[in-house]
């Protein structure tokens, strides 16, 4: 039973076109993450939240939009896709902005083509 | 710059024998050192966790810390091949302020039979 639901599990999109990866968690978390994982890069951290309020931005792009419209609920928008974007992206939560356990979701596989 | 440094990249083992892995922090504001392990296809789980000197043990699983080096490593013993994964390591700073998990590049451990 999955605490942490990110949909679609698969998406492949078309290069320039605008896609919204979705994350929710059940796991009462305070804390939310992204991240980005590929065959030529590491785990990569991209986004923390804590009580929607955006805490950290390491990703250099403006394409990628965090959306939290519900504590529970922390969205992905990108646009203009390119297929260096392909990746297998993750979403991630923490009780708290402290040192405690990550909890990950399943992932959405993207491909752009 | 990557923080977090792993190694080996890579490892083979085989079946009963003892994996080692290793972790270093290159920032000195980190207190706190996470094991995750990652199947293939699948979303990296926690494993175990160390903040303070010494060693942690759980199985076959045995953690080592030396905070004065920020490093630290991961034994597996008895290796199975389903211990076969990518172990990340990550670190973090002590509790307050921008909590911003950060892992290392992994390493590949497989165990042949």
């Amino acid at each position: 039973d999955p605490k942490i639901i990110q949909k679609p599990k698969y998406l492949v999109a078309v290069t320039g076109s605008e896609k919204i990866l979705i994350c929710e968690q059940y796991l009462g978390h305070n804390a939310m993450y992204w991240y980005r994982q590929s065959a030529k890069k590491p785990l990569e951290f991209m986004f923390s939240y804590s009580y929607q309020k955006l805490m950290d931005n390491q990703t250099a792009s403006s394409r990628f939009q965090p959306q939290s419209s519900k504590k529970n609920h922390l969205d992905l928008q990108i646009t203009a896709l390119k297929p260096d974007d392909s990746a297998t992206y993750f979403c991630a939560s923490s009780p708290g902005q402290g040192n405690t356990e990550v909890f990950f979701g399943k992932g959405t596989r993207l491909t752009v083509v | 710059q990557q923080k977090v440094q792993q190694s080996p990249e890579s490892l083979i083992v085989p079946e009963g024998g003892m994996a080692s892995l290793n972790c270093t922090s290159s920032d000195r504001n980190v207190d706190y050192f996470w094991w995750y392990r990652q199947h293939s296809g699948k979303s990296p789980k926690m494993l175990m966790s160390i903040f303070s000197n010494g060693e942690k043990e759980e199985g076959r699983f045995t953690v080592h810390l030396n905070k004065a080096s920020l490093h630290t490593s991961l034994h597996i013993r008895d290796s199975q091949p389903s211990d076969s994964a990518l172990y990340l390591c990550a670190a973090s700073p002590p509790s307050g302020g921008n909590y911003k998990p950060t892992f290392g590049k992994g390493t590949s451990l497989v165990v042949h039979p």
